[in-house]
């Protein structure tokens, strides 16, 4: 069965600061992982995704990603965090039939403090 | 371009009462989905549909039905609404619902049951 985790409920860190928001994976077969970003009040904003090809993953407002194979790890970086990062992040993988379902973790809330 | 569009935005049902949530996109795409999020639990995949005229069960499919009639709208009904069923509605849709495809969300139905 596929799952995702993301073990912290919650991150903060300071303006500026680099930021993580972790992730790691089950799946049977190749992972296809994604990431998201719900502000308040409103639906998921796709960040990025990875498919295949260079493990680092580049997307929007300057987040990255790491994919790791041997830890079955996602996590999302960014090298400084904005007080306007302050969200609930999700990461989702890809089940593999060809239904495109996706199984999302649990989410995170990520506070930026100035 | 509108993306996917939820309506309404708000709602709130005695228990037994019925109501239908509308989705629609206008970005021609094949694959549609209906989740609902509840603190702590991520979204989880109610039904889906591959197709104009086709739908699916998902993870958490009772007490909720849908219809896929046209391709751009994809309607979830309650028939007689409990208060489990208190939460957040979100529609997505994808392309081609392949492994790379990139799913795009609504804004949300948030749904109250009394």
């Amino acid at each position: 069965a596929q799952s995702v985790a993301q073990p912290e409920d919650q991150v903060n860190v300071a303006e500026g600061n680099p930021l993580t928001v972790k992730c790691t994976y089950s799946v049977s077969g190749n992972p296809y992982l994604f990431w998201y970003v719900q502000y308040p009040n409103r639906g998921l904003q796709f960040l990025l995704k990875y498919i295949t090809g260079d493990n680092l993953v580049k997307g929007s407002y300057g987040f990255e990603a790491e994919f790791n194979k041997s830890q079955t790890s996602f996590h999302l970086k960014k090298p400084s965090a904005l007080v306007s990062d302050s969200a609930l992040y999700f990461c989702a993988v890809r089940a593999s039939s060809n239904t495109g379902k996706l199984i999302f973790g649990q989410g995170t809330t990520l506070q930026v403090k100035p | 371009n509108a993306g996917v569009t939820q309506t309404p935005k708000f709602r709130v049902l005695k228990t037994g009462q019925s109501m239908t949530l509308l989705c629609a996109q206008d970005m021609n795409h094949e694959y549609m989905y209906w989740y609902r999020q509840d603190p702590g639990m991520g979204l989880r995949l109610i039904h889906y549909s591959v197709g104009e005229g086709t739908t699916a069960k998902g993870e958490v499919p009772d007490g909720y039905n849908v219809s896929r009639l046209k391709k751009q709208n994809f309607l979830l009904g309650l028939e007689s609404a409990a208060p489990s069923q208190t939460s957040v509605y979100f529609c997505a849709s994808s392309s081609q619902g392949g492994h790379s495809d990139t799913q795009y969300f609504g804004p949300g139905t948030r749904l109250t049951v009394l």
